[in-house]
């Protein structure tokens, strides 16, 4: 099983571009989470779908949009990067209220 | 969603010594989640606390929620070079909301 999967690993962006992180789990798992770790603030929730077909922002939503396409893929969407959301992504799924797995994160630079 | 705090953020040991980190919640948390980021990596689950006052252990590792489970600790006793990273508490309702983390470096 490859858990969870982030693509890309890595990405430049300048300012104003659009651009989507890709998420998939293969482990049917019920939750999906997105979070950005800057320095010294730890991660700070962005949007989570507990279920599919229900996405809930959390504590940092602005300038993002999510879908979860399916049970498998939750989607992070910039519409108009800023350099303060230069960060590293990582998305996380779990069952019901149980551990959590994350992906590997997506290093992102806007420019 | 609940705020969880975490301290210290930072924590330098020399090899051998002790470390403790601990969590607070504004509310009180169904259960609680340690997790445990090695630098450059992703965050790796190492236990969940559920019950009041549970205290739970892995090796060198003690786990406790506190009586109210509004509260949450971990010690590592004897710290060693393979502990260095950041440990991270998560309120585990629905949001699953990260404490910011405290950062432990070991010097050998």
């Amino acid at each position: 099983n490859a858990g969870v999967t982030q693509t890309p690993k890595f990405q430049v962006l300048k300012t104003g571009q659009s651009m989507t992180l890709q998420c998939a789990q293969d482990m049917n798992h019920n939750s999906m989470y997105w979070y950005r770790q800057d320095p010294g603030m730890g991660l700070r929730l962005i949007y989570y779908s507990a279920s599919e077909g229900t996405t809930d922002k959390g504590e940092v939503p602005n300038g993002y949009n999510v879908s979860r396409l399916n049970k498998r893929e939750f989607s992070l969407r910039l519409e108009s990067a800023a350099p303060s959301q230069t960060s590293v992504y990582f998305c996380a799924s779990r069952p019901m209220n149980t551990e959590a797995f994350f992906g590997q994160g997506t290093r992102l630079t806007v420019v | 969603g609940q705020q969880v705090m975490q301290i210290p953020q930072y924590q330098h040991v020399q090899e051998g010594e002790d470390f403790t980190t601990y969590c607070n919640s504004s509310t009180t948390l169904s259960n609680i989640q340690w997790y445990k980021q090695r630098p450059g990596g992703h965050p790796v689950f190492l236990i969940q606390l559920v019950k009041s006052g549970e205290v739970k252990k892995q090796k060198r590792l003690t786990f406790q929620f506190g009586e109210a489970k509004k509260n949450s600790s971990l010690h590592i006793t004897a710290t060693q070079t393979t502990d260095v990273g950041t440990y991270f508490c998560a309120g585990n309702n629905n949001d699953m909301r990260f404490g910011a983390g405290t950062r432990l470096t070991v010097k050998p």
